[in-house]
């Protein structure tokens, strides 16, 4: 099982750059990372899936070092409606069910 | 991405009644869809793995006689939550898989149940 440790929430400002770190030290080597956001009574929104490197869309960019134990999902000028939750994601291989773990908090202000 | 949908968007139901959520992928097929179950304030629970044309797979503490699964077809899978109780109110959301071009789960818009 894939466990993912991320900060429970995370504060910024709107225009600012946020950066959320998450940790999965036992993620399986096929596996993707995958980003989603959640905004109240909504289901979760697909943002990014990376493997390796570097992958940049039109919403956000995740980096991932190469001993893929972590990865960083990067938010360029944040805006109020930025506010959610973001969960970093595992694939269980077993089930290849998404495992979600607590998610971040992020509160963006005027 | 692609899409799911999800019927009803929210439900109100008596105790002791049965309430049926359909979750749909719009624009691929699924051959595993999954349901969630998330609480105010707590992450998504998952529930059970739903296979077409096959059981479904219920996580450890979900009753399958409880909450029926139904996965007919690659677009369409069916959660029945029978003899509702208040503790069932929850929101449901359901995933599907999309295999191609990567392997990634998109989800609906969730089914808020409330059973009073």
């Amino acid at each position: 099982l894939a466990k993912t440790t991320q900060p429970i929430s995370m504060d910024s400002y709107e225009g600012q750059e946020v950066n959320i770190t998450c940790s999965h030290n036992n993620i399986a080597t096929n596996d993707y990372i995958t980003w989603y956001q959640q905004f109240p009574s909504q289901g979760p929104r697909f943002i990014i899936q990376g493997y390796k490197t570097k992958v940049t869309n039109e919403v956000a960019s995740l980096f991932i070092p190469a001993d893929r134990k972590s990865s960083t999902l990067s938010l360029p000028r944040v805006s109020l409606s930025d506010t959610a939750v973001y969960y970093c994601l595992g694939m269980d291989t077993g089930r290849r069910a998404l495992t979600f773990g607590s998610g971040t908090r992020l509160q963006v202000q005027p | 991405g692609a899409v799911v949908s999800q019927h009803p968007s929210w439900v109100i139901c008596k105790s002791g009644t049965s309430v049926k959520i359909e979750c749909r992928s719009l624009d691929f097929q699924a051959t595993t869809m999954f349901w969630y179950r998330q609480f105010p304030k707590q992450s998504l629970m998952l529930m059970a793995t739903s296979n077409e044309g096959s059981k479904a797979t219920y996580e450890q503490g979900v009753e399958k006689d409880k909450f029926l699964i139904n996965h007919a077809s690659l677009t369409l899978s069916t959660l029945t939550v029978t003899s509702a109780h208040p503790e069932d109110s929850s929101f449901y959301i359901c995933s599907a898989r999309d295999r191609r071009p990567t392997d990634t789960q998109y989800f609906g818009p969730g089914t808020r149940l409330t059973v009073l």
